[in-house]
């Protein structure tokens, strides 16, 4: 099946600075993929739409000044956590549809730590 | 964003018996569900998946059963093994609802050796 990776896995930083996390479609275009939250014991939460060569889409209560998505190509989505906080520690997940709609990729997630 | 629920029930079963987790989903007009694995520290796998127009759908080892009228959703794993212990979530989709997939509440499985 179609690959999606993240980078980075795992990342920690100081609270007030700015990560930005890559989701890359291996061996397949998307011209849409989705960002997900999930805090510990809890379900996957939808972000945002990202789309590629527009601007992306933000569920409701999620501050797009915060949470910057850049699709600037076919492969690749990233998200910035800008001036990140404790509470914004969480896993944060990818997933894009190949040629299916329906058929959604996931990648590895990243584990983001504000200090 | 869109949740169904939060904190997750725990489902714990002997190592070869049959596992049967549960599912409410939220929008009468998904038309298209699926059932993910989670395991610690990784992305979701996903696992088998139904339309609106069936009721049943039957992979290896796993069955998924979707009834429409109480908007439930259930997902049965047959023999089940230490390797499936894991979280599973049901997702849902809607064809009016774009590309979007949300995630219900999830289910964490223990299987006892």
């Amino acid at each position: 099946g179609a690959v999606v990776s993240q980078h980075p896995s795992r990342v920690i930083c100081k609270s007030g600075t700015s990560v930005k996390i890559e989701c890359r479609s291996l061996d397949f275009q998307a011209t849409t993929m989705f960002w997900y939250r999930q805090f510990p014991k809890q379900s996957l939460m939808l972000m945002a739409t990202s789309n590629e060569g527009s601007k992306a889409t933000y569920e409701q209560g999620v501050e797009k000044d915060k949470f910057l998505i850049n699709h600037a190509s076919l492969t690749l989505s990233t998200l910035t956590v800008t001036s990140a906080h404790p509470e914004d520690s969480s896993f944060y997940i990818c997933s894009a549809p190949d040629r299916d709609p329906d058929t959604q990729y996931f990648g590895p997630g990243t584990r983001l730590t504000v200090l | 964003g869109e949740s169904v629920g939060l904190h997750l029930p725990t489902l714990s079963v002997q190592e070869g018996d049959n596992s049967i987790i549960n599912c409410a989903y939220s929008n009468s007009a998904s038309d298209y569900f699926i059932w993910y694995k989670q395991e610690s520290g990784k992305g979701p796998q996903f696992i088998i998946d139904i339309r609106s127009n069936m009721d049943k759908r039957q992979g290896q080892r796993v069955t998924v059963l979707l009834n429409k009228t109480v908007k439930h959703l259930s997902l049965q794993i047959a023999a089940t093994q230490p390797g499936d212990s894991a979280v599973y979530f049901c997702a849902e989709k809607s064809s009016t609802g774009g590309f979007k997939t949300i995630f219900g509440a999830g289910t964490r499985l223990f299987v006892k050796a």
